[in-house]
């Protein structure tokens, strides 16, 4: 059965800093890997997908890194904003029917 | 390009009643997938629809069901509510592309009484 930790539960960190989110997942046999965004009380945003073969994608302050290996993943934002502040979820697909999520990261970016 | 819309935003029910949620997939998209999300968690795969079948289930009892219409749109219907079933709802959709990336609407807030 799969299971994805996110790693840290919650991180609060000054506005401009560079941080670095963490997600692993117990089986290496993923299609896809997808970055979410959820803001309090929201639906989820798609960030960034990531398909098995590939070990990175970036959209803007974003960046993406997948270990399939390894089963790991990053998301790096680059100069945060206090507009960053929300849940950010990580959920890989095994096949082309569900997603297996973790429990998020709860980021803060104060001004 | 129309995303996904949900349908209603909050409900409140008491325990052993039934409910409805519905669910407007993105334009093109022919799959549709429901999670329950419970608070400070990440959602549970529920089902997924694909053309009018179900196409996967998740470790969800009976009383949860689902129906997708030729429109691709969408219904979640619960049985039997209980306290637990309280979560965030979400409905994605995908199309028939093959990269998986899947969109989700804002989410029915389900509170159970």
């Amino acid at each position: 059965k799969q299971e994805v930790t996110q790693i840290p539960a919650a991180l609060s960190v000054p506005e401009g800093e560079n941080l670095v989110l963490n997600c692993s997942f117990t089986d290496s046999a993923i299609y896809n890997l997808q970055w979410f965004r959820q803001d309090p009380g929201k639906g989820l945003t798609s960030l960034l997908l990531i398909q098995s073969s590939q070990r990175e994608q970036t959209s803007g302050r974003l960046n993406a890194s997948l270990d399939k290996s390894s089963g790991r993943s990053t998301l790096y934002i680059a100069a945060s904003q206090p507009g960053d502040s929300a849940t950010y979820l990580c959920a890989v697909s095994r096949s082309a029917r569900q997603l297996t999520f973790g429990s998020g990261t709860q980021l803060t970016v104060l001004p | 390009e129309t995303g996904v819309t949900q349908s209603p935003t909050h409900l409140i029910k008491t325990r052993g009643q039934q409910v409805t949620l519905r669910c407007s997939s993105q334009s093109g998209h022919n799959t549709v997938s429901w999670y329950q999300q419970a608070l400070g968690q990440g959602p549970q795969f529920i089902f997924q629809y694909y053309r009018e079948e179900e196409n996967g289930r998740g470790n969800f009892p009976p009383r949860f069901s689902g129906l997708q219409f030729p429109n691709y749109s969408s219904e979640l219907n619960v049985n039997a509510l209980e306290l637990d079933d309280s979560a965030l709802y979400l409905c994605a959709s995908k199309g028939p592309v093959t990269d998986n990336e899947q969109f989700f609407g804002p989410g029915t807030r389900l509170t159970v009484l």
